[in-house]
């Protein structure tokens, strides 16, 4: 089955401890892409790599790290995570061969940072 | 910069016909994106404009003017599984690599009895 998996799911955790969360796709997807949610913002992207080593920054990267060192995985760090990161995460792959290529989400992470 | 704009919240009728409306101010357009999210998941696709004029999918329509910055979403026969945010998302020319969306804030439509 073609699709997007996203560790944790839900976490807690407290300032300053340092987190993972990974994210994997199945469908030899290009583009990769984090975004956060939050309640009246809307998905506001965070990082997005368009293929293996080459990752970029969107509109909200401050606080975040990412990395691609293989094409089906784009890992989300948070070095010293801060209340203001309380939010619902997604990752979200695409194909980059044509205009109407669409991105997939995964399920979701919801993290809270105490 | 981007701007997008869609109504907060909708209330419609089981069996009805209801329309969802998104205007967008962008540098640079590369198409537009609806997608469905139900609380607490993943947003899921549901249509794709990028030349003017109307996009059918079984109950689910949606029209772009470019023009204009517009686009709607016409869902039909309404369900009360329909009950849900429908995001309105434009990528915008070759910034984020060229597949950079920008989201709405999304529209919390609610179908009832």
């Amino acid at each position: 089955e073609a699709q997007v998996t996203q560790n944790p799911r839900y976490l807690i955790t407290v300032t300053g401890k340092k987190l993972t969360v990974t994210c994997s796709q199945n469908m030899n997807h290009e583009y990769m892409s984090w975004y956060r949610q939050d309640p009246g913002l809307g998905l506001r992207q965070i990082y997005y790599s368009m293929n293996v080593e080459v990752t970029d920054k969107g509109d909200v990267p401050e606080g975040y790290k990412v990395s691609r060192k293989e094409k089906r995985n784009f890992p989300l760090i948070l070095e010293s995570p801060s209340p203001n990161q309380t939010s619902l995460y997604f990752c979200a792959s695409s194909l980059l061969a044509g205009p109407r290529d669409t991105q997939y989400f995964g399920p979701g992470t919801r993290l809270t940072v105490l | 910069g981007q701007n997008i704009d869609q109504p907060t919240e909708m209330t419609a009728t089981e069996g009805a016909i209801v329309q969802i409306n998104c205007t967008y101010q962008t540098s640079g357009f590369n198409g537009l994106f609806w997608y469905q999210q139900h609380a607490g998941e993943a947003p899921t696709f549901l249509s794709y404009n990028v030349l003017d004029g109307l996009e059918e999918k079984g109950r689910f329509s949606s029209f772009l003017s470019r023009s204009k910055g517009y686009s709607y979403l016409l869902l039909k026969e309404l369900q009360m599984k329909d009950s849900a945010s429908y995001l309105c998302a434009v990528r915008g020319g070759f910034t984020g690599g060229g597949n950079k969306l920008t989201f709405g804030t999304g529209t919390q439509l609610k179908v009832e009895l």
